[in-house]
């Protein structure tokens, strides 16, 4: 069966600390994402890699880093932690396809709050 | 403007009614579009997703899309309580997804 693993359901963290989520997937996947979901605004792509120590930034990185040394392992940091960073995290990951459709599989999400 | 739009919703019905979900996108580059279905609690899955133009059914669900609009839609036959999740309206290639912003619904039973 397919497996996102994101490391907490929830936490809580206080404004400047740096923060680590992690995101493992058993699917040998090549492409994986992390999305932040805010109530309104859906799910905004914040980073995405298509390879090992590749990545790219998507819609909202700013105050946000990544680090992917593993093709199965997926983290994203928050390198001072702030309020308006308190949201619902999403990683997902997804196959290569040149034909375009791409289901992406997600995890159940990291609740963080900023405090 | 956001590359796809949705009906925020929230959405409420009675158990057995017809259910329309909408989207519009602005962007004509990507064929494939798709339907995720979201739990409380729980990540997005996958449940439908179209190419081109026309409709695709799967069971209660349809999924159609008109090009010429730019119109997306999601119809759910004979509506059930187990329904009741957010939907989400995706388009978008392998390396790069556009979401919308979500519709809740609840089916009453």
């Amino acid at each position: 069966d397919v497996k996102v693993t994101q490391s907490s359901r929830y936490l809580v963290k206080r404004t400047g600390e740096k923060v680590f989520l992690e995101c493992v997937q058993d699917m040998d996947h090549e492409n994986m994402f992390w999305y932040r979901q805010d109530p309104g605004l859906g799910l905004r792509l914040i980073y995405f890699s298509y390879d090992v120590k590749m990545k790219e930034k998507g819609d909202i990185p700013e105050g946000y880093s990544v680090s992917r040394e593993k093709k199965e392992r997926f983290s994203l940091i928050l390198e001072s932690a702030s309020t308006n960073q308190t949201s619902m995290y999403l990683c997902a990951s997804s196959p290569p396809t040149d034909r375009g459709n791409t289901e992406a599989f997600f995890g159940q999400g990291t609740r963080l709050t900023v405090v | 403007q956001k590359e796809v739009e949705q009906d925020p919703g929230p959405l409420s019905v009675p158990e057995g009614a017809i259910v329309s979900l909408n989207c519009t996108y602005s962007n004509s580059a990507f064929q494939y579009f798709m339907w995720y279905r979201q739990y409380s609690r729980k990540g997005p899955e996958l449940l439908m997703y179209t190419y081109s133009s026309g409709n695709k059914e799967d069971g209660r669900f349809t999924a159609q899309v008109d090009k010429s609009s730019k119109y997306i839609s999601l119809f759910i036959r004979d509506s059930q309580p187990s329904d009741s999740a957010t939907y989400l309206c995706s388009r978008g290639s392998a390396r790069q997804l556009t979401f919308g912003s979500g519709t809740q619904l609840t089916v009453l039973p």
